[in-house]
């Protein structure tokens, strides 16, 4: 399928717990983030975002955390489910430039 | 709606030939994204359209990417002559606002490899 992910880092958890993918970026300016799922065959898919002058932000079944002092953002994922399996990848922008994060590989496990 | 529509899915050639990724975004959008997708550099912005007009293509990588939006409903990104390092996945987004990465909605991506 369209993705890359051959050789990310790899999160394996069992269906009904929660998922942690952790993302650490690299320009203290950045003023907003994003989170992306891509599954196989198919492109990046906006999940939840969050600004710089907020430090949690809550969707449905998932949370972003963003600690701006050590330019670190989360996404949980509560209640893992089989269709939560793809690849999730963090980008981080400031005005119109933008720099996307390498990716985890979630597999929920049954 | 169909979506962000590219073609083709998959494409394979040889080095040193022409290659033409093709995108017809969602209709009624007036941003046009390509991206690059590779392992080592994750994705990247390219270049960008606005009402069929280039205004960024500081990510284009060499004189050997071009990129054309004859229209509001078609795209090319062209590759002459390919490399094997420009194997990759492309994908075209496209948005109805503005560059937003939230107003953003991908394609299924085109995975080129060039041999």
């Amino acid at each position: 399928g369209e993705s890359v992910g051959l050789h990310l880092p790899t999160l394996s958890v069992q269906e009904g717990d929660n998922s942690i993918i952790n993302c650490a970026y690299s320009n203290s300016a950045s003023d907003y983030f994003i989170w992306y799922k891509q599954e196989s065959g198919k492109g990046p898919q906006f999940i939840i975002d969050i600004r710089s002058n907020m430090d949690k932000r809550q969707g449905q079944r998932v949370t972003v955390l963003l600690n701006k002092t050590v330019k670190h953002l989360s996404l949980q994922i509560a209640a893992t489910q089989p269709g939560d399996s793809a690849v999730y990848f963090c980008a981080e922008s400031h005005g119109q430039n933008f720099v996307f994060g390498p990716g985890t590989r979630l597999s929920a496990l049954p | 709606d169909a979506g962000v529509i590219q073609s083709p899915r998959h494409e394979v050639t040889e080095m040193g030939q022409e290659v033409t990724l093709r995108c017809k975004p969602i209709s009624g959008h007036d941003y046009l994204f390509w991206y690059r997708q590779t392992m080592m550099r994750g994705l990247e912005l390219l270049i960008y359209f606005n009402n069929n007009v280039p205004i960024d293509d500081s990510g284009m990588p060499e004189d050997r990417f071009s990129a054309k939006m004859p229209n509001a409903s078609f795209s090319t990104l062209k590759i002459q002559p390919s490399e094997p390092r420009d194997s990759a996945v492309y994908f075209c987004a496209s948005s109805l606002a503005g560059v937003r990465l939230n107003e953003q909605f991908f394609g299924p991506g085109t995975r080129l490899t060039v041999l």
